[in-house]
């Protein structure tokens, strides 16, 4: 069935680094991908989003690769700060007539001051 | 006004309570969603109203009963909950379900069921 997961639950960084959030998606079909953060006691935050028709796409501080070949998505953060520290989901919108948005497993990360 | 808004923040109800969740989003946004999330783990649709019609019902137990008084208010109401029940829901609300658009979700109601 369609799946988006994470390869590390757990990502600990030094204040200043960049972080760098991995997530492998199954369905090669998928169109529409987007990453949230949410913080503890609140609800998912959006913080990127991306299309199947691009490979790179660059925020404030946030940069989002697609490798559609291997079906990789990622989310770079320059400059970590502690207010950065959170869970982060990958998400998909899948493609069949529902567009239900489906939600990869989570990586945690943890700045370090 | 680009928020979604929750109420309560927290609720605490007993197996045999009736309570309501209550979801409010004024961005004009015509689907509204309502997920269920438990601990450490990824939020989980529950249902999916478009245009004021639920559209999606991802095989939720008839103890939650959702209901969309208008396009901008979005209601779940519980009845003889479990324990397992007990997590933070999720209120979120989309331009349209039926295209590839951001949602945006509420802050949640943590649910404790006794």
């Amino acid at each position: 069935g369609e799946s988006v997961g994470l390869h590390l639950p757990t990502l600990s960084v030094q204040e200043g680094d960049n972080s760098i959030i991995n997530c492998a998606y199954s369905n090669s079909a998928s169109d529409y991908f987007i990453w949230y953060k949410q913080e503890s006691g609140k609800g998912p935050q959006f913080i990127i989003d991306i299309r199947s028709n691009m490979d790179k796409r660059q925020g404030q501080r946030v940069t989002v690769l697609l490798n559609k070949t291997v079906k990789h998505l990622s989310l770079q953060i320059a400059a970590t700060q502690p207010g950065d520290s959170a869970v982060y989901f990958c998400a998909e919108i899948g493609m069949d007539s529902s567009y239900k948005l489906i939600f990869g497993s989570g990586t945690r990360l943890l700045v370090r001051p | 006004d680009t928020e979604v808004t929750q109420t309560p923040k927290h609720l605490v109800m007993g197996m045999t309570n009736k309570k309501s969740l209550k979801c409010e989003q004024h961005m004009g946004h015509r689907a509204m969603y309502w997920y269920k999330q438990k601990a450490k783990k990824p939020p989980e649709l529950m249902f999916v109203y478009s245009y004021e019609k639920l559209s999606i019902n991802e095989s939720v137990p008839s103890r939650f009963s959702p209901e969309c008084p208008n396009s901008s208010l979005l209601n779940l109401h519980l009845h003889a909950l479990q324990p397992e029940d007990s997590a933070l829901y999720l209120c979120a609300s989309s331009q349209s379900s039926q295209s590839n658009n951001e949602q945006f979700f509420g802050p949640g109601t943590r649910l404790t069921v006794l």
